[in-house]
């Protein structure tokens, strides 16, 4: 257990849809990250907060956001979502930035399907 | 720009074999941190090590030994005598952590071990 909740497990929605999924960071971790993991394009990074701030941003798109709550949870919001949306989205954490960063800790991800 | 390059998409080898997989990285930086992590079958994603770009000298750990060579850029990673429960999927990353802490993940190696 790496101590990174995310929820659901599972989503399965409809196109055009929009899903909220849910990140608890492991506890004194201040970084998010969230990945999604596609067959074809392998695991990208999409966003990282850091103590509420966003930090890096990668290939996320417009449709989606994130954000970090002062409890330091995070949330990746997807709408107006397609077929190619279907992934597996994993959340990680880090206790530090920089030169101070480690090692990331995976949650065992949310898988989601849209029909 | 940084990139991670794992050319090997799927390797079986027999139990006991010796088996290395294989990572080339590209960044600019001069500091930069090097990752694996190995996804099991039940999809988490586990971490196995981080090694920053200051420090190459190869890591032994039980039955894994990783080799760094910033000569050629590659960070490679060798299980000796295989097992069963080393099938998975290992993937090399790459973090330029004085830049921002974006870790970026090869495509990753599916490895099967067969009994």
């Amino acid at each position: 257990d790496s101590g990174v909740t995310q929820t659901p497990k599972h989503l399965i929605t409809a196109t055009g849809q929009r899903v909220t999924l849910r990140c608890s960071p492991r506890s004194g971790d201040l970084s998010v990250y969230w990945y999604q993991q596609s067959l074809d394009q392998g695991l990208q990074f999409l966003i990282q907060y850091y103590n509420g701030e966003e930090r890096a941003k990668g290939n996320i798109l417009e449709r989606f956001s994130a954000q970090q709550f002062p409890d330091l949870h995070s949330e990746l919001n997807l709408s107006s979502l397609e077929l190619g949306d279907s992934a597996l989205y994993f959340c990680a954490s880090s206790e530090g930035t920089g030169d101070d960063l480690f090692e990331a800790f995976f949650g065992q991800g949310t898988r989601l399907t849209v029909v | 720009a940084q990139k991670v390059t794992q050319a090997q998409t799927e390797i079986s080898v027999v139990e006991k074999e010796d088996v290395t997989l294989d990572c080339v990285y590209e960044t600019r930086d001069t500091t930069y941190y090097l990752f694996w992590y190995k996804q099991p079958p039940s999809g988490e994603l586990v971490f196995l090590i981080r090694r920053n770009s200051f420090d190459e000298q190869n890591e032994i750990s039980g039955r894994y030994s990783w080799n760094f060579q910033k000569s050629t850029s590659s960070f490679n990673f060798t299980i000796t005598a295989s097992q069963v429960v080393d099938s998975a999927v290992y993937f090399c990353a790459l973090s330029e952590a004085a830049r921002d802490d974006k870790i970026i993940f090869g495509k990753g190696t599916r490895l099967h071990i067969l009994p």
